[in-house]
């Protein structure tokens, strides 16, 4: 099944650094959405985003979404330990919603 | 506001028996539905989607299938189950009817363990 491109994988940094993950994709989608995974928990939605150029911001999160449709980055600033956790992009097209391969953050105090 | 239930949260199941995981929305109507599957420490997979009633697209050939016999129940089923099945299942719903605007939300999960 269609999936995207999500890096990186992971990442490991000291707590009050910033985050930067990103998705491309070759297809186009109208509407990017961003997902944080805790363990055994279903993903919540962190930020969505609706017309291509967008920049959005929640709080310590911002994310933009390209320009060609094609592509979303997630920022976080001043990470924190609750920030740990699994964080995931998402393309929406007509009717399916498929996800990136998920990007894993590990804080270091 | 919207909630969506899915049921049961873990589940062992032993190789060749039935499968049946049940997903359920409330406070919309006509929303698109969605099963997906995530490997440990993988992405998610997307298995089935549904935008309406008896309406499922199945998006990866598989040992399972889909139903939703009403128009907020979705129903993951397996006649007889794989080692390969173990997974975390999670069902998805999103606001249907061609909605510009609209979010997915997410189910908590049910952990199938095939044994």
């Amino acid at each position: 099944g269609q999936q995207l491109n999500q890096s990186p994988q992971s990442m490991f940094i000291q707590e009050g650094e910033d985050v930067s993950m990103n998705c491309t994709s070759s297809s186009i989608f109208n509407t990017w959405l961003w997902y944080k995974q805790d363990p055994g928990e279903g993903p919540v939605l962190l930020i969505a985003l609706y017309k291509a150029g967008e920049l959005t911001s929640n709080g310590r999160l911002t994310a933009q979404f390209g320009i060609t449709r094609k592509d979303s980055f997630l920022n976080i600033s001043a990470s924190i330990p609750s920030d740990v956790g699994i964080y995931f992009c998402a393309g929406k097209g007509a009717q399916k919603l498929v996800f990136g391969q998920g990007t894993r953050l590990t804080i270091n105090p | 506001s919207q909630t969506i239930h899915q049921w049961p949260a873990t589940l062992v199941q032993p190789v060749g028996s039935p499968l049946s995981l049940e997903c359920t929305v409330e406070g919309t109507s006509n929303p698109n539905l969605y099963w997906y599957r995530q490997a440990a420490g993988r992405g998610l997979q997307l298995l089935f989607y549904s935008v309406g009633i008896g309406q499922i697209s199945s998006e990866v050939p598989q040992n399972l299938s889909a139903s939703r016999p009403q128009d907020r129940q979705f129903i993951l089923s397996s006649k007889k189950l794989l080692l390969s099945d173990s997974g975390f299942y999670l069902c998805a719903w999103m606001g249907g009817g061609g909605r510009e605007y609209t979010e997915a939300f997410f189910g908590q999960g049910t952990r199938l363990t095939v044994v």
